[in-house]
């Protein structure tokens, strides 16, 4: 009964390669998000997705390239891997209710690009 | 533009201790007010938040925090840590109420407690 879910937890890659990091919900929300955490634990915000349409969009690379098939997924793809890309990906949900909500955040996805 | 500021970087206490973790905020209008914790190697669970109305708010685990908006604060408190509190804890901040409006996160308090 996971409500934030991510695949995969670990990815080792070389630099240049491309690779995809996948996020499902079962909780319902409209809205996800993808954050990244650096190796000194800030967390920050990449990409917003409110029923399949993006709402927030930080200043972050080209190569990175949110989709989100359904509301339930959004899916970070990134082309070109370099080594400052090494960190931990969360994914997050929420159900905005009058301008009040929560976010609930996935496992997260630990990236190391050698 | 908005911030938020966690002054303590690493706090080390031994069990039993009390704890208050500090959080600051540079925004004027209405806020959305959460404490998240962060286990070693896990991600981050609520611990607890504000939206309105009493600005004492009761979470999980026996933390606690205050509002107090004429400081722009939000402290985390806890009468008594144990060992297993040791973790990662970060105040975060959303302005209005729309979809569009970001959380901003701080950058973290660790908190390390000795047995």
């Amino acid at each position: 009964d996971t409500a934030v879910s991510q695949t995969p937890k670990y990815l080792v890659t070389q630099m240049g390669n491309d690779k995809s990091i996948k996020c499902e919900q079962n909780l319902g929300h409209d809205t996800m998000y993808w954050y990244k955490q650096d190796s000194k634990k800030f967390l920050k915000i990449m990409f917003s997705y409110n029923n399949k349409e993006l709402i927030i969009n930080e200043t972050v690379p080209n190569r990175f390239s949110p989709k989100s098939p359904d509301k339930a997924h959004l899916n970070l793809h990134i082309n070109s891997l370099e080594l400052g890309d090494s960190a931990v990906y969360f994914c997050a949900s929420s159900r905005p209710t009058g301008g009040q909500e929560t976010q609930y955040f996935g496992p997260g996805t630990r990236l190391l690009v050698l | 533009a908005q911030s938020v500021s966690q002054h303590n970087h690493h706090v080390i206490l031994s069990e039993a201790a009390s704890l208050e973790l500090g959080c600051n905020y540079s925004y004027g209008g209405t806020v959305n007010l959460f404490w998240y914790v962060q286990y070693p190697g896990q991600h981050l669970q609520l611990l607890l938040k504000y939206f309105s109305g009493d600005p004492l708010v009761k979470g999980i685990k026996g933390f606690e925090a205050e509002f107090i908006k004429s400081k722009f604060s939000f402290n985390l408190r806890k009468p008594s840590v144990q060992w297993s509190d040791t973790a990662e804890y970060f105040c975060a901040v959303k302005s209005g109420y729309s979809s569009a409006s970001k959380i901003i996160f701080g950058s973290g308090t660790r908190l390390s407690i000795r047995p």
